[in-house]
């Protein structure tokens, strides 16, 4: 299994809290990415990096934000958390192999914001 | 921006053939992706299919693709109660993927 970790694995918060999620990888993979899984949307891609400090935007990127200081930390800030980003959120790594963009995901956190 | 399809739900019986289908509609798309996710995991790559192929079988996984429809299936043969999950496609644009909503297979004797 792809080394991925993902801290906490379950948190419940209030409503206008900040929240930050880490993730954490030992395959020294470039790309890394943040996604939100919500009944009958499948994942969504919220933000993605392709290097250290190298980040963009994805699918639903409003009222996330991200960072990458070092190759094996990827971080998603809720800044002002809200009942709609409760969710579970996935992140995962990529490498160009012989089958493309091959993505590994974490085990996931579970986010309630009350 | 791209759209990926998948139906909701699929039953069998323990021992026949599974078949989840996904429609997308980017025909760019150089590879797709099959993914398993079991209740309480992440995902897990299962098989993946190039572009210029029609067909790619691993064990029980038969993969088709047909370009010119826009349709991807995979088929699991001699299904059994440990293949219940939710299965996802996934097309790469560039360096990212775009999922479907997931097919959650039953599996019941």
């Amino acid at each position: 299994d792809a080394g991925i970790t993902q801290s906490p694995r379950h948190k419940v918060t209030e409503t206008g809290t900040p929240v930050t999620l880490r993730c954490h990888q030992t395959e020294n993979h470039r790309y890394m990415y943040w996604y939100r899984q919500d009944p009958g949307h499948g994942l969504r891609l919220i933000h993605y990096s392709y290097g250290v400090k190298d980040t963009d935007k994805g699918e639903v990127s409003d009222g996330y934000s991200v960072s990458r200081s070092k190759t094996e930390d990827f971080l998603l800030t809720l800044e002002s958390a809200t009942s709609s980003q409760t969710s579970v959120y996935f992140c995962a790594i990529g490498a160009f192999r012989s089958g493309g963009i091959e993505q590994f995901f974490g085990p996931g956190t579970r986010l309630t914001v009350l | 921006g791209e759209d990926v399809e998948q139906s909701l739900f699929l039953s069998v019986r323990e021992g026949d053939s599974s078949v989840i289908n996904c429609t997308y509609t980017d025909s760019s798309s150089t590879y797709l992706y099959w993914y398993k996710q079991e209740p309480g995991a992440g995902l897990q790559l299962l098989t993946y299919i190039f572009s210029n192929m029609d067909m790619k079988q691993d064990q029980r996984l038969t993969v088709l693709l047909n370009k010119k429809d826009k349709h991807l299936s995979l088929r699991i043969a001699d299904t059994q109660t440990g293949d219940s999950a939710i299965y996802f496609c996934a097309v790469a644009m560039s360096d990212k993927l775009i999922f479907g909503t997931g097919t959650r297979l039953q599996v019941f004797p």
